[in-house]
């Protein structure tokens, strides 16, 4: 079945760029999409196709997605951006989900 | 703005069925495809099946010998049930409804937005 990693954690200082990633075998030829998920709380989609945003998303997310490699990116990271992150694609008409990251702004 | 909420029992005895129910708001069950996904306590996403409002299923490989998801569109609801349930089946299961990239969702399928999430505990 196919598998999606991600790091278990990033840490990134306020106004600083993270970078998380997510590795799957030809993930690039794959649509990825990202969720944020804070403690409590449902996931969010934060971008779909790959590199798209959804309506409410603010601007510092983006996304890309490469070979074997998605990448969301977060600019200017701010404190509630502090969650768990999980990459999402489709692959023989099943949902897969990466470990998820969680993300610590210090 | 569409909205989902899940309901059903809390508590499960292990062997039993495991039955939800998602009540759509503020849009039409009648497009998209509507799916079941899990969380074990503290752990990742994983995701069950999907119906779309005509009735066809997808469910996951891992799952599906105990899986049953149905759509009732008179309602505007759709429901999971999940057989002979272990204590591995404790879980937040959450419903989303799903978003195909392309004409037949062979490229991409994408969940927004999702419910609140309902805990379920199997236990005696």
């Amino acid at each position: 079945s196919y598998e999606l990693t991600q790091p278990p954690s990033v840490s990134v200082s306020p106004g600083q760029t993270a970078s998380i990633t997510c590795s799957g075998d030809k993930l690039g030829n794959k649509y990825a999409c990202w969720y944020q998920q804070k403690p409590g709380q449902s996931p969010v989609l934060v971008i779909y196709e790959d590199r798209k945003r959804p309506s409410g998303i603010p601007e510092r997310f983006s996304g890309s997605n490469s070979g074997n490699t998605a990448t969301l990116t977060i600019s200017g990271t701010q404190a509630i951006d502090e969650a768990v992150y999980y990459c999402q694609a489709w692959d023989s008409s099943t949902a897969v989900f990466g470990g998820g990251t969680k993300l610590t702004v210090l | 703005q569409v909205q989902l909420q899940e309901s059903g029992p809390g508590l499960v005895k292990p062997s039993e069925t495991l039955s939800l129910t998602c009540t759509v708001s503020g849009g039409s069950i009648s497009s998209y495809l509507w799916n079941w996904i899990r969380q074990p306590p503290g752990k990742g996403l994983e995701w069950i099946g999907h119906i779309y409002y005509s009735g066809s299923t997808n469910y996951n490989p891992s799952l599906k010998s105990r899986v049953t998801i149905s759509v009732d569109t008179s309602k505007n609801q759709f429901s999971l049930k999940l057989s002979s349930v272990t204590a591995a089946d404790t879980a937040v299961y959450y419903c989303a409804r799903g978003y195909c990239s392309g004409d037949s969702c062979g490229a991409g399928v994408w969940f927004d937005p999702w419910g609140q999430g309902t805990l379920v505990t199997v236990s005696s």
